[in-house]
């Protein structure tokens, strides 16, 4: 069964620290992994998109990283913001179907 | 910059009532979706259209139905609404169902009483 798993399931994070959000997926065939970012109330927003060729991805101070060969990916948030508490939901693309995670719901503590 | 825009934002039901969400974008996008999200849960795909007149069904396509006239426009119908159905809805569209980057909707949140 196609899944995506992601953990910590909630994190909490003093600002200017750095924290990392993993992500283990059971998803063939695999086509590209992706994180967004969904703020309380929000659609979710895209951050990266990764292939499987790709092993590190960056977007300002998010950088993703996949391991194709043991299915996990972590999403590196550098230096934290107060506007970066939200959700941060891993996906898979297999087979022209997207497998959604539950999410990691970080908070930022001045 | 529009994007994806979906009405309404809020709207409370009664059971057995029905009722539709608008969804419409300016992207151009041939590919729309309706997702739902309940608390703590992952986004569920309800329906997916691959342009105008294309439409099929997502994991949880029971109790609602859409249609897509235009590339603009998906509307996502509730009939006889259950409390089950209560969840924030959103639309998304984009270029491509595999490797496109969705844009997604501010969403609509809907409780069925």
């Amino acid at each position: 069964k196609n899944q995506v798993e992601q953990s910590p399931q909630s994190l909490i994070i003093l600002e200017g620290k750095n924290c990392t959000l993993q992500c283990n997926y059971t998803v063939s065939p695999f086509s590209n992994l992706r994180w967004y970012k969904q703020d309380t109330g929000r659609g979710p927003v895209s951050l990266t998109i990764m292939t499987f060729s790709e092993n590190t991805k960056s977007n300002g101070r998010y950088t993703a990283t996949l391991d194709a060969d043991t299915k996990q990916s972590s999403l590196h948030i550098t230096a934290s913001q107060l506007s970066d508490s939200a959700s941060y939901i891993c996906v898979v693309s297999a087979n022209y179907q997207l497998i959604w995670g539950a999410g990691t719901k970080l908070i930022i503590k001045p | 910059n529009a994007g994806v825009t979906q009405t309404p934002k809020f709207r409370i039901l009664k059971i057995g009532q029905s009722m539709t969400l608008q969804c419409t974008q300016d992207m151009n996008h041939n590919y729309m979706y309706w997702y739902r999200q309940d608390p703590g849960m992952g986004l569920k795909l309800i329906y997916y259209s691959v342009g105008a007149g294309i439409t099929d069904k997502g994991e949880v396509p029971n109790g609602y139905n859409v249609s897509r006239s235009t590339t603009e426009d998906f509307p996502l119908r509730l009939e006889l609404a259950a409390p089950s159905q209560t969840s924030v809805y959103f639309c998304a569209s984009s270029t491509d169902i595999n490797t496109g980057e969705l844009f997604f909707g501010e969403g609509s949140r809907l409780t069925v009483l």
